[in-house]
């Protein structure tokens, strides 16, 4: 089946604006994260959403970042007047459920704020 | 908090060579843990994961086993091939953190014939 898709695949946008990412989870899972890839920081945790449950956002950097889940499916990374250091690869991940299931990673969207 | 440490690479092997990649962690809880790849210009795979204390995970002949008296989960194959290099991510997921993943720097493993 699909596995964990993501848009766009690349962005560039200049330093000031707003841009949003999206991602499509596998169909029928629960969990979705948002991780974020950079250099100077590896690979670190956003935001997570389980369901109907208030999601956990203790991994958003600055109130600049926001994230929502619609219908429980497809989320949407929100980031606020970019600055330079939030360029990185954004992933987001699905999995069947809270608990100690695996991950499906996405590909990625690839962010560059200039 | 939860942390993964992992060597830091890049580590340069000849095919059919003996690989070893050192994880180490720190939990509060009883986590899982695992091996992700990350093969050039593609995202991020499960390699293999263990959920419990002397646990084995295997997959495409990378083992890895979960030490908890020495908290490591080093990542061993016994044979590598050039289409085995890649990013290799270590990572847990703590019961008392809702399941997201705290994952090691990477290392970058090349493999040449």
């Amino acid at each position: 089946g699909a596995g964990v898709s993501q848009s766009p695949s690349n962005k560039v946008t200049e330093k000031g604006k707003d841009v949003e990412l999206r991602c499509d989870p596998i169909s029928g899972h629960t969990a979705l994260y948002w991780y974020r890839q950079s250099l100077g920081q590896g690979l670190e945790f956003l935001i997570y959403f389980q369901g109907n449950s208030a999601p956990d956002k203790s991994g958003l950097p600055s109130d600049r970042f926001s994230a929502e889940r619609t219908g429980g499916s497809v989320s949407t990374l929100t980031i606020q007047r970019t600055q330079q250091e939030d360029s990185a690869v954004y992933l987001c991940a699905s999995s069947p459920r809270q608990g100690l299931e695996t991950q499906y990673f996405g590909p990625g969207t690839r962010l560059l704020v200039l | 908090g939860d942390s993964v440490t992992q060597m830091e690479g890049p580590v340069t092997l000849s095919e059919e060579a003996f690989l070893t990649i050192n994880c180490t962690y720190t939990a509060t809880g009883y986590p899982s843990l695992f091996w992700y790849v990350q093969y050039p210009g593609e995202g991020l795979q499960l390699l293999l994961k263990a959920t419990k204390a002397d646990d084995k995970g295997s997959n495409k002949g990378f083992e890895a086993t979960y030490r908890k008296e020495t908290t490591s989960f080093h990542l061993e194959k016994g044979s590598v091939q050039v289409s085995d290099s890649a990013v290799y991510f270590c990572a847990l997921s703590d019961t008392g953190t809702a399941s997201k993943l705290t994952f090691g720097t990477g290392t970058r493993l090349q493999v040449t014939l």
